[in-house]
C-alpha cells in the first residue's frame, strides 16, 4: 500500500519560492518504473499537471510549459521523498497542490493535498 | 495544452446510469490508449477510476467502465448510488505529457 504525506508552508509571499515535498511510505522514488507528480487544482485553472521526476538509470524531469523556467524538483533517495519548488510566485499560483504516483500512463496514488496560498 | 472538454454536470436517479463524456484532439486522447478517470469528493484528493482507457483498479467497482472513440473518450456510471455523487475528471497523456479534463459533477437525484 502506497502512502504519500505532503509536507510544507500553507502561505507562501509574492515573488519568493513555493517548495513542498512528498514522502513516500510503500514505493521507492528511484523505482525504474514510476515516475512521482506534482499536480494542482484551482476553481480558476481546474486540475493541472505540473511535471514529474524519474528514475531509468538517472534522473529525468518533465515540465508542463505553463511553469517551465520556475519549477524545479529535487529527489532523494536517502529520504525516500521527492520535493518541488516554484519560484517567483504570484497569486495566480494559489492552488491545492497535490504529489502523485504514475505507472501506465495514469495517477494511482495521491498525496493529501496541501492548499498555498500566495499572499503578502 | 488546452484542457480536455467535459459536460459541467450530469445527474440520473438512483440505479440509473449517465455517460459523462471527455472531448480531446489527435494530440491527446485520440493519439494515445491513457485515458485515465478520476473521481472527487469535496476536500478530498482525486481517485483513480479507470486507466488505459478502460481498465479498473482493484477495489473499484464494476459499474465504472471507460471507452473510447476517435478523439472522445466516456466514463459511464452504470447502477447509480449516492456515493458516486462527487466531481470526475479524465485526464489524457499528452506527449507534454499531460492534460486534464475540465470536470463534472455528478449528481444523483
Amino acid at each position: 500500500q502506497v502512502q504519500l504525506q505532503q509536507s510544507g508552508p500553507g502561505l507562501v509571499k509574492p515573488s519568493q519560492t513555493l517548495s513542498l515535498t512528498c514522502a513516500i511510505s510503500g514505493d521507492s522514488v528511484s523505482r525504474d518504473t514510476a515516475a512521482w507528480n506534482w499536480i494542482r487544482q484551482s476553481p480558476s485553472r481546474g486540475l493541472e499537471w505540473l511535471g514529474r521526476t524519474y528514475y531509468r538509470s538517472k534522473w529525468y524531469n518533465d515540465y508542463a510549459v505553463s511553469v517551465k523556467g520556475r519549477i524545479t524538483f529535487s529527489p532523494d533517495t536517502s529520504t525516500n521523498q521527492f520535493s518541488l519548488h516554484l519560484n517567483s510566485v504570484t497569486v495566480e499560483d494559489t492552488a491545492v497542490y497535490y504529489c502523485a504516483s504514475e505507472d501506465s500512463g495514469s495517477f494511482q496514488d495521491w498525496g493529501q493535498g496541501t492548499l498555498v496560498t500566495v499572499s503578502s | 495544452q488546452s484542457a480536455l472538454t467535459q459536460p459541467r454536470s450530469v445527474s440520473g436517479s438512483p440505479g440509473q446510469s449517465v455517460t459523462i463524456f471527455c472531448t480531446g484532439t489527435s494530440s491527446d486522447v485520440a493519439g494515445y490508449n491513457y485515458v485515465s478517470w478520476y473521481q472527487q469528493h469535496p476536500g478530498k484528493a482525486p481517485k483513480l477510476m479507470i486507466y488505459d482507457v478502460t481498465k479498473r483498479p482493484s477495489g473499484v467497482p464494476d459499474r465504472f467502465s471507460g471507452s473510447k472513440s476517435g478523439n472522445t473518450a466516456s466514463l459511464t456510471i452504470s447502477g447509480l448510488q449516492a456515493e458516486d455523487e462527487a466531481d470526475y475528471y479524465c485526464c489524457s497523456y499528452a506527449g507534454s505529457p499531460y492534460v486534464f479534463g475540465t470536470g463534472t459533477k455528478v449528481t444523483v437525484l
